[in-house]
């Protein structure tokens, strides 16, 4: 199993690019998350899904958008790329049933 | 905003000593986690407390859960270098189990 992966690792855009990062489950989880974890913080949940088809506002949700086509994708939007959203970004998985989340490796994101 | 802090921000310890991490949190909690990630890499879950539990171990881990004081506490016993890596607490809320994590500790393990 390759758990959760993520596309692409590493990206740069210039301000008002649009984007989208790719997540992927081998797990058959239902939810799945999107974070973002700037320098010296802990992650910041941007927007979740419960199910194929379903999403969520999460704390930070502002100029990002979310889609859950099929169970075992979460893509992450980015419509007008700003400055503010340079950061790396962490998909997770986890089962209903489960507290624990699975992590993928990161995309480290910059803007210029 | 962050659920709680983390203290310290950084700690470097000597190989085989013991390490001790605190977090802190605002609202009830119906269970506490902590995560590890490596530089570079995607978050790894260590182990859970839940909120009628006072502590609980796994392997070299030891973690402490006080609700009247909204914290809890990480020991790592015996360090390695390998244990070299920065610590996040985090708790649940909500249908969907939504993570809130600390700031998080840097703990460097000297060889």
């Amino acid at each position: 199993n390759a758990g959760v992966t993520q596309t692409p690792k590493f990206r740069v855009l210039k301000t008002g690019q649009s984007m989208t990062l790719l997540c992927a489950q081998d797990m058959n989880h239902e939810y799945m998350y999107w974070y973002r974890q700037d320098p010296g913080m802990g992650l910041r949940l941007i927007h979740y899904s419960v199910g194929e088809g379903t999403t969520a506002k999460g704390e930070v949700p502002d100029g990002y958008n979310v889609s859950r086509l099929k169970k075992q994708n979460f893509l992450l939007g980015l419509e007008s790329a700003a400055p503010s959203q340079t950061s790396v970004y962490f998909c997770a998985s986890s089962y209903p049933a489960a507290y624990e989340q699975y992590f993928g490796p990161g995309t480290r994101l910059t803007v210029t | 905003s962050q659920q709680g802090e983390e203290d310290p921000q950084a700690l470097s310890i000597q190989e085989g000593e013991n390490a001790t991490m605190n977090c802190s949190y605002k609202t009830s909690i119906n269970n506490l986690q902590w995560y590890r990630q490596n530089s570079g890499r995607g978050l790894v879950h260590l182990i859970l407390i839940r909120s009628n539990e006072r502590e609980k171990h796994s392997g070299r881990l030891r973690v402490t859960l006080d609700t009247s004081k909204k914290s809890s506490s990480l020991l790592i016993t015996a360090s390695r270098a390998a244990d070299t890596a920065s610590y996040f607490c985090a708790t649940d809320s909500g249908s969907a189990r939504q993570l809130t994590f600390g700031s998080g500790t840097q703990l460097t393990v000297l060889p």
